[in-house]
């Protein structure tokens, strides 16, 4: 296992357009999160997943943002309907079950609104 | 969680010792202290973990004094490739809150 991979890692859309990015976390982790970043800011937290269960969304994630993670393996963040304002870099991270130590984040995807 | 003050940036030379502090005055008795690594482009990497004195890892050391209101991260002889945003969160490592709330970092630049 490489560690927790995100696809696709770049992605241009225009405004309305929806847009789904995929998080393949560590095998064994049964921990899931995605974080949205802008520009000098730090990773905002946008949702949490145990296993298949979504456990808790932040104020953040509006109704135009939706979040899956069927069989507790991988997961998709959709966002629909597409606006400037969401140009950001979407990063997920896994842990396993009480984890006192680090995370491990991917790479993350790159969303540009154009 | 508890909220962190760090620096904005840092700068430094190659070869020199590079302390970055942090402050968490609300830092609850359950809480650890975490920071992490980020380059440009890529998501943040754990570096290291503490809740109390001093903890080494072939990376960094954080001494953490005895009142846990500050911390601070200790990287030894820097090299360009430290150049990156560091990030000091507290909180009980995930374990019951299930989720790191970032600031916004110290950006170091190490200079030949």
């Amino acid at each position: 296992d490489t560690g927790v991979s995100q696809d696709p890692r770049h992605k241009i859309t225009k405004r309305g357009q929806n847009v789904t990015f995929r998080c393949d976390p560590i095998s064994e982790h049964n921990r899931l999160y995605w974080y949205r970043q802008t520009l000098g800011q730090g990773p905002e937290f946008l949702t949490y997943f145990q296993n298949e269960a979504q456990l808790e969304k932040s104020r953040l994630l509006s109704d135009r943002f939706s979040a899956e993670r069927p069989k507790g393996s991988f997961s998709t963040l959709e966002i629909q309907r597409t606006e400037q304002g969401d140009s950001a870099m979407y990063l997920c991270a896994s842990s396993p079950s009480g984890a006192r130590y680090g995370y491990t984040f991917g790479s993350g995807t790159r969303l540009t609104v154009v | 969680l508890a909220k962190t003050t760090q620096p904005i940036s840092m700068d430094s030379y190659e070869g020199q010792e590079v302390n970055i502090t942090c402050s968490h005055n609300n830092i609850a008795t359950n809480d650890y202290i975490t920071w992490y690594q980020q380059f440009p482009s890529q998501g943040p990497r754990f570096i290291i973990q503490g809740y109390k004195t001093k903890v080494t890892n072939e990376v960094a050391s954080l001494f953490i004094p005895a009142d846990r209101k500050s911390s601070t991260l200790s990287l030894p002889r820097v090299s360009l490739s430290d150049t990156a945003v560091y990030y000091c969160l507290v909180g009980d490592g995930g374990g019951a809150t299930n989720k790191l709330i970032f600031g916004t970092g110290t950006l170091l630049a190490v200079q030949p």
